[in-house]
């Protein structure tokens, strides 16, 4: 059963014409995050929401933003894609038992793989 | 940056053991070691992970040396299907997001 549900799987978009990536889970945890992997690279982390705690990384472009209206959707927005935007992008969840607790696992999603044209 | 140093690349006969160094040197008291896959075209999965004790699953098993510079994972029979990019990654406890390194290439060769 899916757990951490990612669509479409494939978006194709114009040069600066916005796109919005949804993501969604059904693990019921209060954590979740957005990487970007561009091709041949390891994912890097955009941000993330600690339950409605939003974290952005510092060198995340303010192109990029997310919303999560609730626990299990969170969106990725992409105000004006340019060609270097072009990539896959991971969600992933993870539930931490409290603050500062044993590390936890990450479940990822599928993830998008987004063309700029 | 990441904290751990991989091999680029590695391959392995199926049916063997595939064993995937990782060092770091530079790893704090409470920080654990973890590991995770990725398929061609799909999501990082999880392996499995530990904190100075040598751990096992369905999966793998981890070793990890006394003074906790560096570990290894162990797939005990390899199979094609295990052909990855493995990344190792060292976390804090609690919600920190995970920094991935560059991985293994591991390939799995009939």
């Amino acid at each position: 059963d899916a757990m951490v549900i990612q669509n479409p799987r494939y978006q194709v978009t114009q040069f600066g014409k916005p796109v919005t990536l949804s993501c969604s889970q059904t693990l019921n945890h209060n954590v979740m995050y957005w990487y970007q992997q561009k091709s041949s690279q390891a994912p890097k982390l955009l941000f993330h929401y600690y339950d409605k705690d939003f974290n952005n990384e510092a060198d995340t472009p303010d192109n990029f933003q997310s919303r999560r209206p609730n626990t299990s959707f969170c969106f990725l927005d992409i105000r004006s894609p340019g060609l270097g935007d072009a990539a896959m992008y991971l969600c992933a969840t993870s539930r931490p038992r409290d603050r500062g607790s044993k590390a936890e696992t990450q479940y990822f999603g599928p993830g998008t793989r987004l063309l700029v044209l | 940056d990441a904290k751990t140093t991989q091999p680029p690349s590695m391959d392995c006969a199926e049916g063997r053991a595939a064993n995937l160094p990782c060092n770091h040197s530079t790893i704090s008291g409470n920080e654990y070691v973890y590991w995770y896959r990725q398929i061609h075209s799909q999501g990082p999965q999880y392996i499995i992970h530990g904190l100075k004790n040598n751990e096992t699953n369905e999966m793998a098993s981890l070793i990890i040396t006394e003074d906790r510079k560096s570990s290894t994972l162990i797939l005990p029979h390899a199979t094609l299907r295990d052909t990855a990019v493995y990344y190792c990654i060292v976390t804090v406890p609690g919600n920190t997001p995970l920094v991935f390194g560059k991985g293994t290439r591991l390939s799995v060769i009939a």
